[in-house]
């Protein structure tokens, strides 16, 4: 079965830095696809980026970039200039296929707090 | 465009009562997911509609169901309501989520659901 772990129950990071936040990801199938969703206080999950599997370069969105790391099963999320509005829950996930669908597995979530 | 939208988004029922939550997916998304969202067992599947079939289930007792209308739009409905389903509960859009789909998942707001 696929999982998805997510090791920091919360971090700290100052305004203006950069933050990573670690995502290891287990699955035997071969092609898959890894997201990463933010949850503020009122509780909307917003997609922030997406890598697949057989993405050549990382995901890039804006201030977000995916560090993939296939053979050690690593996705973890790089914030860029920190920003207090980026204090959130953040959700690591994978997608898993089911017969005609798929549906996504969430990792356990980082809550990050930006201190100005 | 206009995101998911979930109605209500707070709800407090008393154990053995009824629920329905309803969820309006972005325009031309034909497939409507729902997810549970606990402090205990973190985000689960529910269930996932296409076209007005529901083409994958969750490991949610038969308490737990939906329906998907022709455009669209899905209610979830939860019956004899016990004090565990107390939870977010997250409904997510996606154009096709077909079995090799790159499809991303868009989340509304979320229904909170308090049972007393």
């Amino acid at each position: 079965a696929q999982k998805i772990t997510q090791t920091q129950p919360g971090m700290f990071v100052q305004e203006k830095e950069a933050v990573t936040l670690d995502c290891t990801y287990d699955t035997s199938d071969p092609s898959y696809g890894l997201f990463w969703y933010k949850q503020p206080s009122s509780g909307e999950m917003i997609f922030l980026i997406y890598q697949g599997s057989y993405d050549q370069q990382n995901a890039t969105e804006g201030r977000y970039s995916l560090n993939f790391q296939k053979a050690r099963k690593s996705a973890n999320l790089v914030i860029s200039a920190s920003q207090l509005g980026d204090s959130a829950m953040y959700f690591c996930a994978m997608r898993e296929v089911m017969d005609s669908s798929y549906k996504l597995i969430f990792g356990s979530g980082t809550r990050l707090l930006v201190r100005p | 465009k206009a995101g998911v939208t979930q109605t209500p988004r707070y709800l407090i029922k008393t154990r053995g009562q009824q629920v329905t939550l309803s969820c309006s997916p972005i325009s031309g998304h034909r497939s409507v997911s729902w997810y549970q969202q606990t402090p205990g067992q973190g985000l689960q599947f529910l269930f996932e509609y296409f076209s007005e079939t529901q083409r994958n289930k969750g490991n949610f007792p038969g308490r737990f169901s939906g329906r998907q209308f022709s455009n669209s739009r899905s209610e979830m409905n939860v019956s004899t309501l016990e004090l565990g389903d107390s939870a977010l509960y997250l409904c997510a859009s996606s154009p096709i989520s077909g079995q090799g789909s790159t499809d991303t998942q868009y989340f509304g707001p979320g229904t909170r659901l308090t049972v007393l």
